[in-house]
């Protein structure tokens, strides 16, 4: 596709329930990135897979969240059990040739734990 | 450590009226700067990337500038689809993460 895609756009969810949210990144882009966006705050840096390496998890907030890039290309990720403060919107982000060249974001999935 | 402030907070001005945003940054070191747009609704759209001080680039009414503690959007003769979020971010030279962004600036050209 043209740009990077996301789906769900929206999720609401109860407290409890596992989520899956989807990324697909511009096609040939070997970097991808995952951040969450709450209200009134910045972009936080979930975690970055970049070709085959191992995966950066630095930004994860708890063990409830997983992520996972399946052939190099779509990414998904996982929150189990959610609570009420992981309700935010997730950006998922790719670019080329990894840490040093600019990011294209997706529009987002808003998730919305109750 | 790594971080991004960026101000005003919000800004409204009349058609027409040329204004700056800031973007102050305290990083171990720089591999660079960058300023994305973000609408409503919409995840963040990439406007320019600045890698050293003194470097500038221009986009239509926006210019984008460096020094070695802070960037600045200056927007010429705004209009009203120029409203939007302008987020600023970082890439420190230490660190595994990727960018580093601050709050943004919320703002509103009013016609």
């Amino acid at each position: 596709g043209a740009g990077v895609s996301q789906s769900p756009s929206n999720k609401v969810t109860e407290k409890g329930k596992d989520v899956e949210l989807r990324c697909d990144p511009i096609s040939g882009h070997t970097a991808l990135y995952w951040y969450r966006q709450s209200l009134g705050q910045g972009l936080e840096f979930l975690i970055y897979f970049q070709g085959n390496s191992a995966p950066d998890k630095s930004g994860l907030p708890s063990d409830r969240f997983s992520a996972e890039r399946t052939g190099g290309s779509v990414s998904t990720l996982t929150i189990q059990r959610t609570q009420q403060e992981d309700s935010a919107v997730y950006l998922c982000a790719s670019s080329f040739l990894g840490l040093y060249n600019e990011q294209f974001f997706g529009p987002g999935t808003r998730l919305t734990v109750l | 450590e790594d971080q991004v402030t960026q101000s005003p907070e919000a800004l409204r001005l009349q058609e027409g009226e040329s204004s700056s945003l800031n973007c102050s940054y305290t990083v171990s070191g720089l591999r660079g700067l960058f300023w994305y747009r973000q609408d409503p609704g919409k995840g963040p759209e990439f406007l320019f990337t600045l890698y050293s001080a003194g470097e500038e680039k221009e986009k239509e009414r926006l210019k984008a500038t460096l020094t070695k503690k802070e960037s600045f959007l200056h927007i010429t003769a705004p209009k009203p689809e120029d409203s939007a979020t302008y987020l600023c971010a970082v890439r420190p030279n230490s660190g595994n993460t990727p960018l580093v962004f601050g709050k943004g600036t919320r703002l509103s050209v009013i016609a």
